[in-house]
């Protein structure tokens, strides 16, 4: 198995409260990237980031921030959660992108089960 | 909007019966990756295809990818319940400006098959 660790796995909270969820590597991948997977969506990428400090929005980035201060560590904050965030939250992680010269191969934590309530 | 449409979405059929999964789009890719989701996890690669026409194999299993690579079929072979579970395709966009390369995932189909 990859080493993607995501914490914490379930979290409960108000709306209205900040909330960060942590992905954390060992894998030494350039790439690392947060989803959110909702019934009848599909997983929809939120923020990705293509190095330590280098990040950039996704699909539905709208109320979420990232931070990447270490290459392992990939953090997802929702400065002020909203029930429609209420989702599973998958991190990923990549040693490279989708191009004609690579194929853009992703790797998936256990996921973040968030319920805001 | 969605760029990669993944037929059927829902999918029960009895232990031994054949099944195949599609995912069509209007974009081209530079590669079509399937994975497999069992509740609670997150999803695991069980292929990538590359080039236009290519099939691959994995036991039971054979993913082909469309000629013109903007499409992907999965085939089950005298399915097992140990197959049951979410399906997801997933396409790495050559042309999506500046998220070229990400990968955009279709809806799934998930699938149960029973004894």
């Amino acid at each position: 198995d990859a080493g993607i660790t995501q914490s914490p796995r379930h979290k409960v909270t108000e709306t209205g409260t900040p909330v960060t969820l942590r992905c954390h590597q060992t894998e030494n991948h350039r790439y690392m990237y947060w989803y959110r997977q909702d019934p009848g969506h599909g997983l929809r990428l939120i923020h990705y980031s293509y190095g330590v400090k280098d990040t950039d929005k996704g699909e539905v980035s709208d109320g979420y921030s990232v931070s990447r201060s270490k290459t392992e560590d990939f953090l997802l904050t929702l400065e002020s959660a909203t029930s429609s965030q209420t989702s599973v939250y998958f991190c990923a992680i990549s040693e490279s992108r989708g191009t004609h010269l690579a194929k853009n191969i992703q790797y998936f934590g256990a996921g973040t089960r968030l319920s805001v309530l | 909007t969605q760029l990669l449409e993944q037929s059927p979405q829902f999918l029960s059929i009895q232990e031994g019966e054949n099944l195949t999964v599609y995912c069509n789009s209007s974009s081209v890719f530079s590669s079509l990756q399937w994975y497999r989701q069992e509740p609670g996890e997150g999803p695991v690669l069980l292929v990538t295809v590359v080039t236009g026409g290519e099939v691959k194999k994995l036991k039971r299993l054979t993913f082909q990818f469309g000629d013109a690579r903007k499409d992907s079929s999965l085939h089950i072979t005298a399915a097992q319940p140990g197959d049951t579970g979410l399906y997801l395709c997933a396409g790495a966009l050559l042309d999506y400006g500046g998220s070229q390369g990400n990968l955009i995932f279709g809806k799934g189909t998930k699938l149960s098959v029973k004894p």
